[in-house]
């Protein structure tokens, strides 16, 4: 079975600064995806960014970038420039290619405050 | 486009009672897939319903079942509710084997 683990419960980071927030996962399939998704105060899930296994190069959107390890299996997030509305749970979540469903597995998460 | 909506926000129930959740899919999207969120935890998969079927389930009892109508919206249903059932129920839609899904805001049950 897959697995996700965020070991970072809680982050903080200064506005305009760069911050990195860390996932590894487990699985033994080769080809897979991966998202980071934000959770603000108002609850709803929102798509950060997405990688694909099979692609080398690493998802870029805005001010967020990914670094895509896949041999090590870790898929960090970095943020740029910092802006006070990124604060928010975020989850770092797997989903594999084949099967009949989309399922997610989440992590448990990572708290990042954005200090003014 | 409108977007994923769920209902009620809030709802408070007792042990041993029965629970519906609502959830309307984003326009276009055939796929709903439910997630229950412990406080403090990430979201873990309940069932995933296509075509008014359901196509996918994770491990929970089944006392936890559902419904998919012919509009793609979705209700979840929860049997004899006990305390740890407790949580942010989430939903999300895609289209067919859609790479992306689109989440609810959630409805927050506390039982008592």
């Amino acid at each position: 079975a897959q697995t996700v683990t965020q070991s970072q419960p809680e982050m903080s980071v200064q506005e305009a600064e760069t911050v990195t927030l860390s996932c590894t996962y487990d699985t033994s399939e080769s080809d897979y995806y991966l998202f980071w998704y934000k959770q603000p105060p108002s609850r709803q899930m929102i798509l950060v960014i997405r990688q694909e296994a099979y692609k080398q190069q690493n998802a870029t959107e805005n001010r967020f970038s990914v670094n895509f390890q896949k041999a090590a299996k870790s898929f960090s997030l970095k943020i740029s420039d910092s802006q006070l509305g990124d604060a928010a749970m975020y989850f770092c979540a797997y989903r594999s290619k084949g099967g009949a469903t989309n399922k997610l597995i989440f992590g448990t998460g990572t708290l990042l405050a954005v200090q003014p | 486009e409108t977007g994923v909506t769920q209902s009620p926000t809030h709802l408070i129930k007792t042990r041993g009672q029965q629970v519906t959740l609502r959830c309307s899919s984003q326009s276009g999207h055939n796929t709903v897939s439910w997630y229950q969120q412990a406080l403090g935890q990430g979201p873990q998969f309940i069932f995933q319903y296509y075509r008014e079927e359901e196509n996918g389930r994770g491990n929970f009892p089944p006392r936890f079942s559902g419904l998919q109508f012919p509009n793609y919206s979705s209700e979840l249903n929860v049997n004899a509710l006990e305390l740890d059932d407790s949580a942010l129920y989430l939903c999300a839609s895609s289209r067919t084997s859609g790479l992306v899904q689109f989440f609810g805001p959630g409805t927050r049950l506390t039982v008592l």
